[in-house]
């Protein structure tokens, strides 16, 4: 079982739509927690953090369980610019400290 | 300015050669780290280092050495080259070992033929 498991995708929604995307992790002494945003042939970048309280950036919503290790990630009035790869990541500590473990990623394509 | 950059973002070699990848971050950062991307986009750490020093190293094939030179240049040399180290290798920093985001190069995208 991989450490982070998230959807592929593709995700295809119309401008204006709300999408989900979800993300499950397999260790539960995972510390840290975060969604990174890939852009074709890009490289990864830190979107936001996200806090067992859940936390809001703009129109961006994340939100953790750790009891169900599980994360999620809400855009609501997508936009065309939101098309990108979402990478849902994790930070252990202690044998590995900083390092970041990622999932595979959540495409998501937002057409006009 | 780029924040972390390498050379080369292209790079094609036949299998058997040794290549190498250099990383430069200008940002003051203690820790960097190499990552490889393969085809199925999955992005795993391969070597970290703090001020220098090696820190985290994943189950990574002895062919692959890292070597930093001083805490902004994190280089990765590669030996005997083979097809399924086709891939991109992307370099990233952070200001401490502890700190949360890390920041990443553009990447070099390596295909061996």
């Amino acid at each position: 079982r991989k450490e982070v498991e998230q959807d592929p995708g593709p995700f295809n929604v119309p401008e204006g739509a709300t999408v989900a995307f979800n993300c499950t992790y397999s260790n539960s002494a995972s510390q840290s927690f975060f969604w990174y945003r890939q852009d074709c042939r890009k490289e990864p970048k830190l979107l936001m953090s996200v806090y067992s309280s859940g936390n809001e950036d703009g129109r961006f919503t994340a939100q953790l369980n750790r009891a169900s290790q599980y994360i999620s990630l809400l855009i609501r009035d997508s936009k065309l610019s939101d098309s990108a790869t979402y990478l849902c990541v994790v930070k252990n500590y202690g044998g590995s400290q900083g390092n970041l473990i990622f999932g595979k990623g959540t495409k998501l394509s937002v057409k006009p | 300015d780029t924040a972390v950059s390498q050379t080369p973002k292209y790079l094609v070699t036949q299998m058997g050669n040794d290549k190498s990848i250099k990383c430069e971050q200008n940002l003051g950062h203690d820790t960097m780290y190499w990552y490889k991307q393969d085809s199925k986009k999955f992005l795993k750490i391969m070597f970290s280092y703090n001020n220098k020093e090696l820190i985290i190293n994943e189950t990574v094939p002895n062919r692959f050495s890292p070597k930093s030179p001083d805490k902004a240049h994190l280089n990765l040399h590669i030996n005997s080259l083979e097809l399924g180290d086709s891939a991109v290798y992307f370099c990233a920093s952070s200001r401490r070992q502890t700190s949360n985001e890390q920041y990443f190069g553009p990447g070099t995208r390596l295909t061996v033929t």
